[in-house]
């Protein structure tokens, strides 16, 4: 079965800075996705960035990028410039794309940006 | 674009008491649904997932139920609800790059 694991519970950082958020999973398969889902105070989990197993290239989304890591099984988020909106929680999370294709969470980060 | 509802927001309802919860999809035909639930400061569980009318897969056994009458309408459902079924319970549906985009949930307290 795959597995998702967030060792930080929790992170603080200043406003502008540069964060970094950890996930290592662990997964049999070779062809599958990887995301990273925000949930501010309101609980709306919002899709920040994919990044699909057979690309080298890591994703960007604006101030939003992942260094994935294959042989690892890592996949960290990286917050550039980091605004007071990005405080939330945020979770790692794998699907493998053969059998049920169900995605798999970590248990979250939850990340606080000080003014 | 594609939207999902969920109703109601929020819900305080006794124990004992029956539970629906109404999930619907707009803009998208015959979508993978599914439902998960969140205990406070927790990561999501995966409890029923759909791929089409009448299918329903359970992920975790309990007093909970799933049915989808219409394409993009997901229901859960309890004829008798307990105290550990109160939490944050959230709807999803699967866009074409296997990614799950969310509704905006359920609070449900059960006192």
């Amino acid at each position: 079965a795959q597995t998702v694991t967030q060792s930080q519970p929790e992170m603080s950082v200043q406003e502008a800075e540069t964060v970094t958020l950890s996930c290592t999973y662990d997964t049999s398969e070779n062809n599958y996705y990887l995301f990273w889902y925000k949930q501010p105070p309101s609980r709306q989990m919002i899709l920040v960035i994919r990044q699909e197993a057979y690309k080298q290239q890591n994703a960007t989304e604006n101030r939003f990028s992942v260094n994935f890591q294959k042989a690892a099984k890592s996949f960290s988020l990286k917050i550039s410039d980091s605004q007071l909106g990005d405080t939330a929680m945020y979770f790692c999370a794998f699907i493998g794309l053969q059998g049920a294709q169900k995605l798999v969470f970590g248990q979250g980060t939850r990340l606080t940006i000080n003014p | 674009s594609q939207t999902i509802h969920q109703w109601p927001a929020t819900l305080v309802q006794p124990v004992g008491s029956p539970l629906s919860l109404e999930c619907t999809v707009e803009g998208t035909s015959n979508p993978n649904l599914y439902w998960y639930r969140q205990a406070a400061g927790r990561g999501l569980q995966l409890l029923f997932y759909s791929v089409g009318i009448g299918q329903i897969s359970s992920e975790v056994p309990q007093n909970l139920s799933a049915s989808r009458p219409q394409d993009r309408q997901f229901i859960l459902s309890s004829k008798k609800l307990l105290l550990s079924d109160s939490g944050f319970y959230l709807c999803a549906w699967k866009g074409g790059g296997d990614e799950q985009y969310f509704g905006p949930g359920t609070r449900l307290t059960v006192t």
